[in-house]
């Protein structure tokens, strides 16, 4: 059974730093990684799916990272801004649904 | 494109009383995906639909929860009799065609029974 794992629950930096959020999953055999954000009172908007073919995709300041040996995956945020504070999750699909992290609610302090 | 688009965005309700959540998913999009979120739970897959046909409902609490899909462009989750334990955020998701392409969220319907 897959399971995934985001640590830290909840992380705070201040504004301009490079930052990373991590995701583990017990299974390596995925067949893609999906990263999201959730605002507060909001829905989740997807920022970046990453295939098990690939070891990374970029968009913007976002880069997502796949180890499917280590069974990890990370999301790189340049420099940091205010308006990236949400609640970031991770899922990969398993056995007919998506299996989601609990997320790391991401403070940027100004 | 809208999106995916949810009604309605707030729910009241007194137990007992049937409550009906609306989901227009993304046109072209052949899955359809109805969760629940809450804080002690996280994000649960209700139920799944693949071109219109129930594909895996196993997150369905109980009878009480009901999902149909009449059309490629219109479902609805029907929750009869609500309970106060019911009370989440219900979201509703599509896909171009199941769970392996990415999925995209509606605003979601926040749901409250009393």
């Amino acid at each position: 059974k897959q399971e995934v794992t985001q640590i830290p629950a909840a992380l705070s930096v201040p504004e301009g730093e490079n930052l990373v959020l991590n995701c583990s999953f017990t299974d390596s055999a995925i067949y893609n990684l999906q990263w999201f954000r959730q605002d507060p009172g909001k829905g989740l908007t997807s920022l970046l799916l990453i295939q098990s073919s690939q070891r990374e995709q970029t968009s913007g300041r976002l880069n997502a990272s796949l180890d499917k040996s280590s069974g990890r995956s990370t999301l790189y945020i340049a420099a940091s801004q205010p308006g990236d504070s949400a609640t970031y999750l991770c899922a990969t699909p398993s056995t007919q649904k998506l299996v989601f992290g609990q997320g790391t609610r991401l403070t940027i302090n100004p | 494109d809208a999106g995916v688009i949810q009604s309605p965005r707030h729910e009241v309700t007194e137990m007992g009383q049937e409550v009906t959540l609306r989901c227009k998913p993304i046109s072209g999009h052949n899955s359809l995906f109805w969760y629940r979120q809450t804080m002690m739970r996280g994000l649960e897959l209700l139920i799944y639909f693949n071109n219109n046909v129930p594909i895996d409902d196993s997150g369905m609490p109980e009878d009480r929860f009901s999902a149909k899909m009449p059309n490629a462009s219109f479902s609805t989750l029907k929750i009869q009799p609500s309970e106060p334990r019911d009370s989440a955020v219900y979201f509703c998701a599509s896909s171009l065609t199941g769970i392996l392409y990415e999925q995209y969220f509606g605003p979601g319907t926040r749901l409250t029974v009393t």
